[in-house]
């Protein structure tokens, strides 16, 4: 079975520092990865989503790169700001395309 | 376009009340599906429909019950809540992927429901 870990669990900065959030996959079969924001008490919005055959995607100051083959997905936040303070997930799609693994997140605070 | 809705935002129940979460999509998606949340314990889906017509079951969907009514709508019951059904539940749904490009997975807000 897929097994997605964030690590760290919780992580606080000062703003303006550039950060990675790292998430890893124990099998590199996958579809897509797709990275997620949740604001206390709301839903995940999604951020960036990487197909397999991709290595990195960029959103504003967001870059989401995949290393399949080392089960390795991290999303670099540069400059950071107080309101990127969240939760930030990442899920991995399975080729049957009905599955989605969800790792458990990484609680950002950034300090202003 | 609205996304994904879920109804009711809060409820409370008591133990042994049933009550029903409705979910609706307006993006056209084949797949949809229903997630609990809970502290430390990450997402874990309970019941998911492929496509209209098919329903599947998750990780954890003892206690729970779902009907993909149409391709618009999946819903999820609680036929006789249990305090351990205490959590936030989301609907989220997906396109089917095709040839032509990557199908993002869309959240509704969550509904919180609270058993006493």
């Amino acid at each position: 079975k897929q097994e997605v870990t964030q690590i760290p669990a919780a992580l606080s900065v000062p703003e303006g520092e550039n950060l990675v959030l790292n998430c890893s996959f124990t099998d590199s079969a996958i579809y897509n990865l797709q990275w997620f924001r949740q604001d206390p008490g709301k839903g995940l919005t999604s951020l960036l989503l990487i197909q397999s055959s991709q290595r990195e995607q960029t959103s504003g100051r967001l870059n989401a790169s995949l290393d399949k083959s080392s089960g390795r997905s991290t999303l670099y936040i540069a400059a950071s700001q107080p309101g990127d303070s969240a939760t930030y997930l990442c899920a991995v799609r399975a080729y049957n395309f009905n599955k989605f693994y969800f790792g458990s997140g990484t609680k950002l605070n950034v300090k202003p | 376009n609205a996304g994904v809705t879920q109804t009711p935002k809060f409820q409370v129940l008591k133990t042994g009340q049933s009550m029903t979460l409705q979910c609706a999509q307006d993006m056209n998606h084949n797949s949809m599906y229903w997630y609990r949340q809970d502290p430390g314990m990450g997402l874990r889906l309970i019941y998911y429909s492929a496509s209209e017509g098919t329903t599947d079951k998750g990780e954890v969907p003892n206690g729970y019950n779902v009907s993909r009514l149409n391709k618009r709508e999946f819903s999820l019951r609680l036929e006789s809540a249990a305090p351990s059904q205490t959590s936030v539940y989301f609907c989220a749904s997906i396109r089917t992927p095709t040839s032509s490009g990557a199908n993002v997975l869309t959240f509704g807000a969550g509904s919180r429901l609270t058993v006493l």
